[in-house]
């Protein structure tokens, strides 16, 4: 167990509104993702981060926004969402033991844009 | 770009057979890791095995063991004596092992177990 948490688990919202997604860990670890997952596409990367205030984008970067204030937090948001939007999201830590480079994941939140 | 493609959208094996998915990647990096991730109808994402390019020996793991090709880019998923909880989305990942960490996925077999 990572000690990775999504919240919200599930939400339903409009297009147009604005949603934020958290992930927290309880392990400091370093490296933290947000990817998402369709139908046919597996798992894509939408943004990482390399530590506080360090963020780099992924493949599907575009419509998301990404921050990092602290350590043990990484926020993903849609600042309007859209149909296209609605997807499994997953957030990820790089963690286990020195040099095993194993990925963790949260549980995943299910968002629908109606 | 690194790209991981996995080809077989479905596959079925009889349980206590032996099946093997596939997964091909592409790099210009020399070093780096190659993994195999588990998705049950639980969506909750397991690592199943994971191997170092650096390393000739192939990772095995209890049922689970892969075939890496390095010249190939392959890496390829065995499951020998296959039982019914193996039904699940297979993942094949890629990362480096230096530098930045983005981490690579195909795009997924599912895998059936036929009772």
């Amino acid at each position: 167990d990572a000690g990775i948490t999504q919240s919200p688990r599930h939400k339903v919202t409009e297009t147009g509104t604005p949603v934020t997604l958290r992930c927290h860990q309880t392990e400091n670890h370093r490296y933290m993702y947000w990817y998402r997952q369709d139908p046919g596409h597996g798992l894509r990367l939408i943004h990482y981060s390399y530590g506080v205030k360090d963020t780099d984008k992924g493949e599907v970067s575009d419509g998301y926004s990404v921050s990092r204030s602290k350590t043990e937090d990484f926020l993903l948001t849609l600042e309007s969402a859209t149909s296209s939007q609605t997807s499994v999201y997953f957030c990820a830590i790089r963690g286990g033991a020195e040099g095993t480079g194993e990925l963790f994941f949260g549980e995943g939140s299910r968002l629908t844009v109606l | 770009a690194q790209t991981v493609t996995q080809s077989q959208p479905e596959m079925s094996v009889q349980e206590a057979e032996t099946v093997t998915l596939s997964c091909t990647y592409d790099t210009s990096e020399s070093d780096y890791y190659l993994f195999w991730y588990k998705q049950p109808p639980s969506r909750q994402m397991i690592l199943v095995i994971r191997q170092e390019a650096y390393k000739q020996q192939n990772a095995t793991e209890n049922r689970f063991s892969v075939n890496f090709q390095k010249a190939a880019k392959s890496f390829s998923l065995k499951i020998s004596d296959s039982q019914l909880g193996d039904a699940a989305m297979y993942f094949c990942a890629y990362s480096r092992t230096s530098g930045t960490y983005k981490y690579i996925f195909g795009t997924g077999t599912r895998l059936k177990v036929l009772a």
